[in-house]
């Protein structure tokens, strides 16, 4: 199946720093790729929509001046967590959606452990 | 509601069959979705059904789907210990080409040998 790769797959930083996260289609376009949070236990919330050359397009609730996306080619996603607080601690997983599989599909990359102290 | 449900446990035995429930919202959803997540790691796409279809079997995998009720399960025959892990449903909400997931809250499957 269609890889999604993610980087770093954990990073712990300091307080009021900010943190990018990369997102890449290996073997595929994925002109929309999507970003996830997940808490420990629970399920995945959906956080924002990455289009390529394109706004992103933020879920209710989410700050997009906080978590500020970018899809600048047709492989590449990133995340960026903005002065990253302790409350931001999170694994943070995307998805892309592959467009050649002639179904409404998303293949996820394998998460980022975030870790603010 | 908006949530996607699913219960949170189940344990078998191995060997057994295990199947996991799923209640979701949006009666126009096109497909619908399982996933396994492992620990600290990301999603696997372990099989999708198209709404249109009442049961979609794929080796060890049986998807059931009643539209009318909403409701989808994920039949695992001959569970095994690797199947040990989180499963969650998915459903596709929106317009063709806008379409997002909404995931249910999980069900954590152990296997006990």
């Amino acid at each position: 199946g269609a890889v999604v790769s993610q980087h770093p797959s954990r990073v712990i930083c300091k307080s009021g720093t900010s943190v990018k996260i990369e997102c890449r289609s290996l073997d595929f376009q994925a002109t929309t790729m999507f970003w996830y949070r997940q808490f420990p236990k629970q399920s995945l919330m959906l956080m924002a929509t990455s289009n390529e050359g394109s706004k992103a397009t933020y879920e209710q609730g989410v700050e997009k001046d906080k978590f500020l996306i970018n899809h600048a080619s047709l492989t590449l996603s990133t995340l960026t967590v903005t002065s990253a607080h302790p409350e931001d601690s999170s694994f943070y997983i995307c998805s892309a959606r592959d467009q050649g599989a002639g179904r409404e599909t998303q293949y996820f990359g394998p998460g980022t452990r975030l870790l603010v102290l | 509601g908006e949530d996607v449900e699913q219960s949170l446990f189940l344990s078998v035995r191995e060997g057994d069959s295990s199947v996991i429930n799923c209640t979701y919202t949006d009666s126009s959803s096109t497909y619908l979705y399982w996933y396994k997540q492992e620990p600290g790691a990301g999603l696997q796409l372990l099989t999708y059904i198209f709404s249109n279809m009442d049961m979609k079997q794929d080796q060890r995998l049986t998807v059931l789907l009643n539209k009318k009720d909403k409701h989808l399960s994920l039949r695992i025959a001959d569970t095994q210990t690797g199947d040990s892990a989180i499963y969650f449903c998915a459903e596709s909400r929106g317009p063709a080409g806008t379409y997002k997931y909404i995931f249910g809250t999980g069900t954590r499957l152990k296997v006990l040998a």
